[in-house]
């Protein structure tokens, strides 16, 4: 069945350098994978998404890299900061679906 | 991007009654959900609400237990029925706007504990 996965639970970094969150899926048919930031007591933030038809997005201090050919995601974010601290999910819809389905969540912890 | 407002944002109820979480979106959006977050835990999707009709139940959750009500393009709620601890979590509206029909947004959430 459809399945998205992280392989770290937790990841800690020092303030100012920069982090890397992975995801892996299982979906095949997924065409649109997004980021979301939680923080503590606060629903799911959007932060960036990214088609299967492409394999980079950038944002603001962010970067969503996709490698269809191993079905991995990651969100990579620059020069962190202590406002960065929350768990990161990714999510999946598959192909002329709504529903997103979502990760496991990491825990992006920085130090100051 | 839509913002969305739930209520109440926490309670706490006893066992054997039920709790309606009411969610409002400031703009018209097509697809409203329902999730659900148990402590520590990632989103599980519970149902779409499907505005003038029935919502559409994901595997494990049944409308007897998650009724869910849509009545226009921009409210829903969500019922948990006879309330046991094992419901203690929290619950998570969503919305896919209308011109974006891509990603989408979250209320903050309704901690919900059961006693």
């Amino acid at each position: 069945g459809e399945s998205v996965g992280l392989h770290l639970p937790t990841l800690s970094v020092q303030e100012g350098d920069n982090s890397i969150i992975n995801c892996a899926y299982s979906n095949s048919a997924s065409d649109y994978f997004i980021w979301y930031k939680q923080e503590s007591g606060k629903g799911p933030q959007f932060i960036i998404d990214i088609r299967s038809n492409m394999d980079k997005r950038q944002g603001q201090r962010v970067t969503v890299l996709l490698n269809k050919t191993v079905k991995h995601l990651s969100l990579q974010i620059a020069a962190t900061q202590p406002g960065d601290s929350a768990v990161y999910f990714c999510a999946e819809k598959g192909q002329g679906a709504q529903k997103l389905v979502f990760g496991q969540g990491t825990r992006l912890t920085i130090n100051p | 991007s839509a913002v969305i407002s739930q209520k109440p944002s926490r309670d706490i109820c006893q066992r054997g009654t039920s709790l309606t979480i009411q969610c409002q979106v400031d703009s018209q959006v097509t697809m409203m959900f329902w999730y659900r977050q148990q402590p520590g835990q990632s989103l599980t999707l519970i149902a779409t609400a499907n505005q003038g009709s029935e919502a559409t139940y994901e595997s494990g959750f049944v409308i007897d237990k998650f009724p869910i009500s849509r009545p226009n393009l921009t409210f829903s709620t969500l019922t948990v029925s006879n309330l046991s601890p094992e419901d203690s979590s929290i619950y998570l509206c969503s919305a896919l706007g209308t011109k974006s029909n891509t990603e989408a947004f979250f209320g903050q959430g309704t901690r919900l504990t059961v006693v």
